[in-house]
This record gives structure tokens, C-alpha cells and sequence, in this order.
């Protein structure tokens, strides 16, 4: 099973600030596939980026993702309001398995 | 509206069984794979079975092997998870999530709202 580990386990930002979240895993993804997901209290996950870099239909460019191997980020360039929220990695070149979250707070 | 609706979820004792349904609407159920993924109360979240548009290829997580079986029915637009030997461990909630393929990608590009299983004697 591939372990993920996501860093910092909160990220303390205001609004227009730079978000920059990390997540390693304890071996290779192959052929980056590896997804984040953006969870709002009392909501489902809502798919960002796919496939390490690939934005999910309708999601704004302020979301970038970046990586490969055993390293990957995903950048939010200016928090909005509505931005702030746990964040999940997730890999899906084996069974699939989810990151322990990044808490992105004001 | 493209939606997946969860339901089955409720309170039940450990070792006993429960089948949770998710109805789909406003997209091609048969075109895509599916999900079941859960989150305990607070935690984070932990992929538990996938099955392909054709129910030709299934997969669960060790956590779950050997107690719960997915399974989908195309003509109702529904996917099921029945689980049985329920543990402590399983309360979580439970959420159906679509697969942007037929056969399995194992990502997730829509999801329903879950439906909360307890399990507690």
C-alpha cells in the first residue's frame, strides 16, 4: 500500500495570500497519477486536480498542481474566502489511498 | 442535475449487516466505474471498493475483503454495497463516488453526500 503524507497538517493564511501543500508518498506513483480534493465542512469532496496537474472541469487557475514521482504540491497562488478548507491528496496507480488531509485556516 | 444520492445508512450492532444503495441521475450510469468511499467521524478519507461499468472487474480494500460486496444494477441507475460482520471500526460515512472512466481509474469526479452507518451496540 502507498502511503501518503501530506505537510503541514494546518496551514494558517489570510486572504490573497500564496497556499503551497505538500504530498509524498512512500514510494512512486506511476505516471503521476495522483488527485487533490478540496473538502468544506458538512460537504462532500469536490475533485481539484487530476492526474497531477490536470485542473477538474471548472475549477479557477488559482489551482495549480505540480509533481511527480514521489513528490507532489498543490499551489493555490491567492486564497479567496471560499478557498479556505481541508485539502486531501489521493494516489490511484494502485489501490487507492487518501493523504491525512492539510487544514487550510485563516 | 447530475446527482448521486446515498441511502442504507443507520445504526446497527456490531456483526450485523447492512446494504447501502446509491441512485444516480443526470448522466449515463453505465457509461462510468464506481465508488464506494467513507470517513470516519473527524478522520480523513479511506477508499473502501470500485467496480467497472460492467461489473467485470471489482476491488476492495484489505480492510473490508471477505465482508462487503459491491455490486451495481445499470438498468436502475444504482450501485450497492452490502456489508456484512460489521465492526466498531466500519462506523464512518459512506459516500458513492463516479469514476471519470468505465474501467476503474480510481479517481473520483463526483460524489454524493454519504450516508452515515454507526455501528454500536
Amino acid at each position: 500500500e502507498i502511503v501518503l503524507t501530506q505537510s503541514p497538517g494546518t496551514l494558517s493564511l489570510s486572504p490573497g495570500e500564496r497556499a503551497t501543500l505538500s504530498c509524498r508518498a512512500s514510494q512512486s506513483v506511476s505516471s503521476t497519477y495522483l488527485a487533490w480534493y478540496q473538502q468544506k465542512p458538512g460537504q462532500a469532496p469536490s475533485l481539484l486536480i487530476y492526474a497531477a496537474s490536470s485542473r477538474a472541469t471548472g475549477i479557477p487557475d488559482r489551482f495549480s498542481g505540480s509533481g511527480s514521482g514521489t513528490d507532489f504540491t498543490l499551489t493555490i497562488s491567492r486564497l479567496e474566502p471560499e478557498d479556505f478548507a481541508v485539502y486531501y491528496c489521493q494516489q490511484y496507480g494502485s489501490s487507492p489511498t487518501f493523504g491525512q488531509g492539510t487544514k487550510v485556516e485563516i | 442535475e447530475v446527482q448521486l444520492v446515498e441511502s442504507g445508512g443507520g445504526l446497527v450492532q456490531p456483526g450485523r449487516s447492512l446494504r447501502l444503495s446509491c441512485a444516480a441521475s443526470g448522466f449515463t450510469f453505465d457509461d462510468y466505474a464506481m465508488h464506494w468511499v467513507r470517513q470516519a467521524p473527524g478522520k480523513g478519507l479511506e477508499w473502501v471498493s470500485g467496480i467497472s461499468w460492467n461489473s467485470g472487474s471489482i476491488g476492495y480494500a484489505d480492510s473490508v475483503k471477505g465482508r462487503f460486496t459491491i455490486s451495481r444494477d445499470n438498468a436502475r441507475n444504482s450501485l450497492y454495497l452490502q456489508m456484512n460482520s460489521l465492526r466498531a471500526e466500519d462506523m464512518a460515512l459512506y459516500y458513492c463516488a463516479r469514476d471519470p472512466r468505465a474501467y476503474s481509474s480510481g479517481y473520483f469526479d463526483l460524489w454524493g453526500r454519504g450516508t452515515l452507518v454507526t455501528v454500536s451496540s
